[in-house]
């Protein structure tokens, strides 16, 4: 496999279930990122990971909780979320978190909350 | 606060009817502004990365320009592949690689 690779690509979850997204990058990247992207508003940063370290978690709310174990897998573990927590969340990867390298996406996970 | 605006908000054009794209940026100082191209049900895809004013990037039908308040994405004779939406994004100097996006552009172009 090539690139960044995201899974599920669909999940539907209730307000109680405990779920988790997990991305896998095959590009020898460093940097590990997650995005939010909902419907007529910017992509939104929510986590950057650099070299396995937590470098920014722009005010994420609790109930979403990031891991990354190794330079390659970058997991969102989630947990009692809300309606409004349905949208497209965004794997990518980087040479460097301080660069201007680019950004490479995965194709996301589609997550609806009911 | 750094703010990115892309206009239009979506734009119709007929095969061969070529256009521009507009990024109009605010921020305290610009390390670097890219273009994303992003189909439906998939993640953005990298296009180019314009670092200073009067710097310009061209992919077969696509041209990106800078100045110091705006980017232009131009499409010389499009092709229905070319129908996507286009994203704008920019990187400020001491942010590291946190990227402020635009809300985007949708291009259909039509036979």
């Amino acid at each position: 496999e090539t690139g960044v690779t995201q899974t599920p690509r669909h999940l539907v979850m209730g307000m109680t279930n405990k779920k988790s997204l997990k991305c896998e990058q095959h590009l020898g990247h460093n940097a590990m990122y997650w995005y939010k992207q909902s419907a007529k508003k910017p992509l939104e940063l929510m986590f950057v990971y650099s070299l396995e370290e937590r470098v920014e978690n722009n005010s994420v709310p609790s109930r979403f909780s990031p891991e990354c174990p190794n330079s390659s897998h970058l997991f969102l573990h989630l947990h009692t979320l809300q309606p409004e927590d349905s949208a497209l969340y965004l794997c990518a990867s980087s040479q460097g978190a301080g660069g201007t390298s680019p950004l490479h996406f995965g194709n996301g996970t589609r997550l609806t909350v009911t | 606060e750094d703010q990115v605006t892309q206009s239009p908000e979506a734009l119709r054009l007929q095969e061969g009817e070529s256009s521009s794209l507009n990024c109009s940026y605010t921020v305290s100082g610009l390390r670097g502004l890219f273009w994303y191209r992003q189909d439906p049900g998939k993640g953005p895809e990298f296009l180019f990365t314009l670092y200073s004013a009067g710097e310009e990037k061209e992919k077969e039908r696509l041209k990106a320009t800078l100045t110091k308040k705006e980017s232009f994405l131009h499409i010389t004779a499009p092709k229905p592949e070319d129908s996507a939406t286009y994203l704008c994004a920019v990187q400020v100097t001491g942010g590291g690689n946190k990227l402020t996006f635009g809300t985007g552009t949708q291009l259909k172009v039509e036979l």
